[in-house]
């Protein structure tokens, strides 16, 4: 089945303890991005991956790092988690085709951060 | 403020009635998407509107965009308690540098009772 999958779906965790959101995708795409969502603000893009070793900045990338080693794989770094990072996540995955071809996401389920 | 907002922000309607919601945007773009998103779950993507198209249809979906006023609206027909959710829109721009990059709206909530 072709799916983008997020792990751990919960998490609590305490201020400064680094963790790692992993997310697989099983579809070859090329794009994958990383969103928070919170309550009055909508989804807002952390950060993005065009490619293997081609990441760039989205709209809140403060506090988060990634990496795209694999084509398949787009973890999500925080480094030293902070109270403002609760929030939910998701993992998107999508393909392209050319300069003119549509972006359509494939959302993961999300995982659900407390930061306390 | 947000690339693509939408309105009503809430919806609460009865089973059998239709239900209309409006995305509004800001710059030019390449095509124009909606997403439903049931409570605390991973988006799916319903149906997407290319900048030069001006409706759609899939089963009782029915999208229109407008783009000398940047808006867009999706209307579902006869809905059901099952269509319950949030859906949102989502604004993939012309000619942007950041390739794979959707904006998104805040979503309206769209309650249908039984």
């Amino acid at each position: 089945e072709a799916q983008v999958t997020q792990n751990p779906r919960y998490l609590i965790t305490v201020t400064g303890k680094k963790l790692t959101v992993t997310c697989s995708q099983n579809m070859n795409h090329e794009y994958m991005s990383w969103y928070r969502q919170d309550p009055g603000l909508g989804l807002r893009q952390i950060y993005y991956s065009m490619n293997v070793e081609v990441t760039d900045k989205g709209d809140v990338p403060e506090g988060y790092k990634v990496s795209r080693k694999e084509k398949r794989n787009f973890p999500l770094i925080l480094e030293s988690p902070s109270p403002n990072q609760t929030s939910l996540y998701f993992c998107a995955s999508s393909f392209r085709q050319g300069q003119a071809g549509a972006n359509v996401l494939t959302f993961g389920a999300g995982s659900r951060l407390t930061v306390l | 403020s947000q690339q693509g907002e939408e309105d009503p922000q809430a919806l609460s309607i009865q089973e059998g009635e239709n239900a209309t919601m409006n995305c509004s945007y800001k710059t030019s773009i390449n095509n124009l998407q909606w997403y439903r998103q049931n409570s605390g779950r991973g988006l799916v993507h319903l149906i997407l509107i290319r900048s030069n198209e001006r409706e759609k249809h899939s089963g009782r979906l029915r999208v229109t965009l407008d783009t000398s006023k940047k808006s867009s609206s999706l209307l579902i027909t006869a809905s059901r308690a099952a269509d319950t959710a949030s859906y949102f829109c989502a604004t993939d721009v012309r000619g942007g540098t950041s390739y794979g990059k959707l904006t998104f709206g805040q979503g309206t909530i769209l309650t249908v009772h039984p």
